[in-house]
């Protein structure tokens, strides 16, 4: 089945600091990759659309210049967060279409915990 | 603006008791329905429907479409205490996913 896994899956940060969160389609190619975040009981607020080769579509009221998105190949995406503040401690959650398989299903990543002090 | 009802909200059962899950969803230009598992990670695919009136089945889970009366369920049968957790129904769109709340379901040993 596809797998989705991303890294690291747990950070701890000092307020200020950047960091880098990957996605990998590890069985199957994604044109698509799609960037979350969950608060605690609530449910998964879609960040930004990630496309191979373009530039990232982010939803309203999400700052790009903060959350910054690169999806250099066709099985990595990469979010980094730029000069963190307490107020972005979340989990990160991405996801990826298998374009080839169908249109529609995205498969999760395990998350990413970030905590920033 | 998309829309998606699941309820119960949440439900505490025995194990071995049958649960039945709802799901009604508004959303513009709907392509398929998708069911998901979260436990304490990210969620986990569980189904996808596109068709209306078609029984999905995977183990002791279960679900089906109506497309007409725009509703979906999703059914555990027997179940065990690892099936304690979120479950997400997740209409998509051509090119987003929309969630709801969830239905947190809880079994007790």
């Amino acid at each position: 089945g596809a797998v989705v896994s991303q890294h690291p899956s747990r950070v701890i940060c000092k307020s200020g600091t950047s960091v880098k969160i990957e996605c990998r389609s590890l069985d199957f190619q994604a044109t698509t990759m799609f960037w979350y975040r969950q608060f605690p009981k609530k449910s998964l607020m879609l960040m930004a659309t990630s496309n191979e080769g373009s530039k990232a579509t982010y939803e309203q009221g999400v700052e790009k210049d903060k959350f910054l998105i690169n999806h250099a190949s066709l099985t990595l995406s990469t979010l980094t967060v730029t000069s963190a503040h307490p107020e972005d401690s979340s989990f990160y959650i991405c996801s990826a279409r298998d374009h080839l398989a169908d249109m529609y299903t995205q498969y999760f990543g395990p998350g990413t915990r970030l905590t920033v002090l | 603006e998309d829309k998606v009802v699941q309820s119960p909200l949440s439900l505490v059962v025995h194990e071995g008791d049958t649960v039945t899950l709802n799901c009604s969803y508004e959303v513009t230009n709907f392509r398929s329905l998708l069911w998901y598992k979260q436990e304490k990670k990210a969620p986990t695919f569980l189904f996808m429907l596109t068709s209306s009136g078609i029984e999905k089945k995977s183990g002791r889970l279960s679900s089906i479409l109506d497309k007409k009366e725009l509703f979906s369920i999703l059914n555990i049968t027997a179940t065990q205490t690892g099936d304690s957790a979120i479950y997400l129904c997740v209409p998509s769109n051509d090119y987003k996913l929309s969630f709801g709340a969830g239905t947190t379901v809880t079994v007790r040993a």
